[in-house]
C-alpha cells in the first residue's frame, strides 16, 4: 500500500526549515528517501531502517517512529538546491527488494 | 563508477509496435530494478533481478511486458503491442545488496515514453 506524503507542496524562503512526513497503514522496516528535480531521475537521500540505524549521503537528518509507522525528513537552513520533489519509498525489508513510493512532496525554494 | 545508464532516452512509438529499453547498471552492482512514473506520481516497482534471476513482478506489469537480464550485467525491457496508457518515464535502479541491512537504490535518467 501505497505511504501518503504531507504535505503535498511546500514553499520556503532561502535559510527556512522545512519537515516533510510519510506515513504508513503498514508496518515500517525501512524508509528511504529521495529528492528528483524535474526531468531528472530520483538521487538517493537516506535509509531509515527499523530499529533505528540510518544510511545517508546528505547532510539532511530524519526520523523513524516504528510505533506510528510514519517517518520525517528534516531540511534546515534551506538552500535554492533543495528545491525538487521528495519522495518517500517504504520496503518490506531493508530496500533489497522493490520499493513502494508515496506521491511526493513539491518542495519550492525562493531567494 | 560511472552510473546507472538508460537506451534510450527518449523514445516516441505508435500504439501497438513494441519497444524495448535498455539499462546498464553501475558495474558492481547485483540487483537490478524497474520501475515506472507518470506525471505527478512516484515511481511504481515494476520487477527486479538478483543476478540474472527475476525474483519478483508486480501485478503491474501485464502480460505485454517482459524484463530479462540474461547475463546478470545490463537488462531490458520489452513493451509488446503498446498502449496509449503505456506513456510513462521507465527508471531503471540498481543496488549492491549482501549481508547485512539497508540498500540504497541508484536510480537511472530514465526512458521517456510516448505512445501516439
Amino acid at each position: 500500500q501505497q505511504p501518503v506524503q504531507s504535505p503535498q507542496a511546500v514553499i520556503l524562503r532561502e535559510g527556512e526549515d522545512a519537515v516533510i512526513n510519510c506515513s504508513s497503514s503498514k508496518a515500517l522496516y525501512s524508509v528511504h528517501w529521495y529528492r528528483q528535480k524535474h526531468g531528472e531521475a530520483p538521487v538517493f537521500l537516506m535509509i531509515l531502517l527499523k530499529g533505528g540505524e540510518q544510511k545517508g549521503h546528505e547532510k539532511i537528518s530524519a526520523s523513524f517512529n516504528e510505533k506510528k509507522q510514519q517517518s520525517s525528513l528534516y531540511l534546515t537552513a534551506s538552500q535554492l538546491s533543495y528545491s525538487g520533489t521528495y519522495f518517500c519509498g517504504t520496503g518490506k525489508g531493508g530496500g533489497a527488494d522493490g520499493l513502494t513510493f508515496g506521491k511526493g512532496t513539491h518542495l519550492i525554494i525562493q531567494p | 563508477d560511472t552510473g546507472v545508464s538508460q537506451d534510450p532516452r527518449h523514445k516516441i512509438t505508435k500504439r501497438g509496435q513494441n519497444v524495448t529499453f535498455r539499462c546498464d547498471p553501475i558495474s558492481e552492482h547485483n540487483r537490478l530494478y524497474w520501475y515506472r512514473q507518470t506525471l505527478g506520481q512516484g515511481p511504481e516497482f515494476l520487477t527486479y533481478f538478483q543476478n540474472e534471476a527475476q525474483l519478483e513482478k508486480s501485478r503491474l506489469l501485464s502480460d505485454r511486458f517482459s524484463a530479462e537480464r540474461p547475463k546478470g550485467s545490463f537488462s531490458t525491457l520489452e513493451i509488446q503491442r503498446t498502449e496509449q496508457g503505456d506513456s510513462a518515464m521507465y527508471l531503471c535502479a540498481s543496488s549492491l545488496v549482501v549481508t547485512g541491512a539497508g540498500y540504497e537504490q541508484y536510480f537511472g535518467p530514465g526512458t521517456r515514453l510516448t505512445v501516439t
